[in-house]
């Protein structure tokens, strides 16, 4: 079974709808995080959070909200969502007592009509 | 404005030759260093990490460290075509929260 898993993995929806992707991981990290991926702009970050009840901005967290409901759970909402907003999420994981490295979850590829 | 820089490819080599992969950072504070390398549809997968000055060296992978000109390289000896992929560079500055900032990729394509 992954370490990290995704769902959905696949997600059309319409302009205005709101949407949640959820994580979830059973590697033990306390810290996840949320990308996104556009083309040539490699990964951008959306939301971080260190631990439970811990929530920080990312660098293009407007539009976005997330929500820590365990340790291992990490859910990212487009409260509604916009074309622009099409793209491959991505989640990841990783250990604060650690080697720093982040481990990714599969993606959702996200189409907003 | 960018902080971590990559000439986005593609960058095609003949099988079996070096592939010479270039990332530059701007945050003279950041302090570890990473490569991952992404399939086209898949999730980026850690190869090399490093973090002090100098060489570091995995299977066929070279990580090159130069904090003082701020770049960071990949060596890929002995490519070969599943090596065709996007490689990703990415850095951590612990000061300013251990964020992991991302280069656009370099696009690699092993020609037979």
């Amino acid at each position: 079974d992954a370490d990290v898993t995704q769902t959905p993995r696949n997600r059309i929806t319409k302009t205005g709808k709101r949407i949640m992707l959820e994580c979830s991981q059973t590697k033990g990290h306390d810290r996840m995080y949320w990308y996104r991926q556009d083309p040539g702009l490699g990964l951008r970050l959306i939301y971080y959070s260190f631990d439970v009840k811990d929530i920080n901005k990312g660098e293009i967290s407007d539009g976005y909200s997330v929500s820590r409901q365990a340790q291992a759970k990490f859910s990212l909402s487009l409260e509604s969502a916009i074309p622009n907003q099409t793209a491959l999420y991505f989640c990841a994981t990783s250990d604060s007592s650690g080697s720093e490295t982040q481990y990714f979850g599969p993606g959702t590829r996200l189409l907003v009509l | 404005q960018k902080e971590v820089e990559q000439n986005s490819g593609p960058l095609s080599v003949p099988e079996g030759a070096i592939a010479s992969l270039n990332c530059t950072y701007s945050d003279r504070g950041s302090q570890s260093f990473f490569w991952y390398r992404q399939y086209s549809g898949k999730s980026p997968e850690l190869i090399m990490s490093i973090y002090s000055n100098g060489d570091k060296e995995d299977g066929r992978f070279t990580a090159q460290l130069n904090k003082a000109s701020q770049y960071v390289s990949l060596l890929i000896r002995d490519s070969q075509p599943s090596d065709s992929a996007t490689y990703l560079c990415a850095v951590i500055d612990k000061a300013a929260g251990n964020k992991l900032t991302f280069g656009g990729g370099t696009r690699v394509l092993v020609k037979p």
